[in-house]
């Protein structure tokens, strides 16, 4: 099971909506609606930020928001700030013998 | 609060085992699955496997089938993680995140522990 592709970085002044994309195949991302993202600061564990696609766990800034559009899911931040630097990591469950995969990560830079 | 604590920092040989523990509190232990997610330095998350602290049923990655362990003791609700003939490349943060019943995430995680094997 490879890794899902996401860019290596995305960048934005504060204020700006940034996206992220996460490509899949239609066994792990479009064959589910299980697509899950996570911020990582440097140093510190991932956090959750989006689980099912686009749903946001209690006390998630409303400024994330998730979806899903056959094979890609999204990830867009909304009024950036500078607290939103970090890596963002999405993830999904897959039909393959290994049933959930991460993808390769990106870096967000706030300018 | 609900929270996952790990043990501490690990120094291994190459071929040698080391094993993680995960101890859960806040929150009923055999009602969450515990997923492993380890992080080589620099490097992105892999995911390792789960465990149903429940029943003890495990699924692991295949890359990591018959070299990874994962063990509970519900009677101190805790996980745990062993992996056998360590590498130079299994250096790497090794982490136990909870997974509710109700979607697909991994909604608290905990602090990590990093294994480093060197000769």
């Amino acid at each position: 099971q490879s890794a899902l592709t996401q860019p290596a970085s995305v960048s934005g002044s504060p204020g700006q909506s940034i996206t992220i994309s996460c490509t899949g195949t239609s066994s792990d991302v479009g064959g589910y609606n299980y697509v899950s993202w996570y911020q990582q600061h440097p140093g510190k564990a991932p956090k959750l930020m989006i689980y099912d696609v686009s749903n946001r766990p209690s006390g998630v800034s409303n400024r994330f928001s998730g979806s899903k559009s056959g094979n890609t899911a999204s990830l867009t931040i909304s009024g950036l700030q500078a607290e939103d630097e970090a890596d963002y990591y999405c993830s999904s469950y897959t039909s393959s013998s290994t049933p959930w995969v991460f993808g390769t990560g990106t870096k967000v830079t706030v300018l | 609060q609900v929270q996952l604590v790990q043990s501490g920092a690990e120094v291994k040989k190459p071929g040698a085992s080391v094993k993680v523990s995960c101890k859960a509190s806040g929150y009923t232990f055999t009602g969450y699955y515990m997923h492993w997610v380890r992080q080589a330095p620099g490097q992105g998350l892999e995911w390792m496997g789960w465990i149903n602290p429940n029943s003890g049923g495990t699924n692991y990655a295949q890359k990591f089938q018959g070299w990874v362990t994962m063990t509970r003791d519900t009677s101190i609700s805790t996980a745990y993680m062993e992996l056998s003939r360590l590498r130079s490349d299994d250096t790497a943060v090794y982490y136990c995140a909870r997974w509710p019943p109700n979607y697909y995430g991994m909604d608290v995680w905990g602090q990590g522990t990093t294994v480093t094997v060197s000769s």
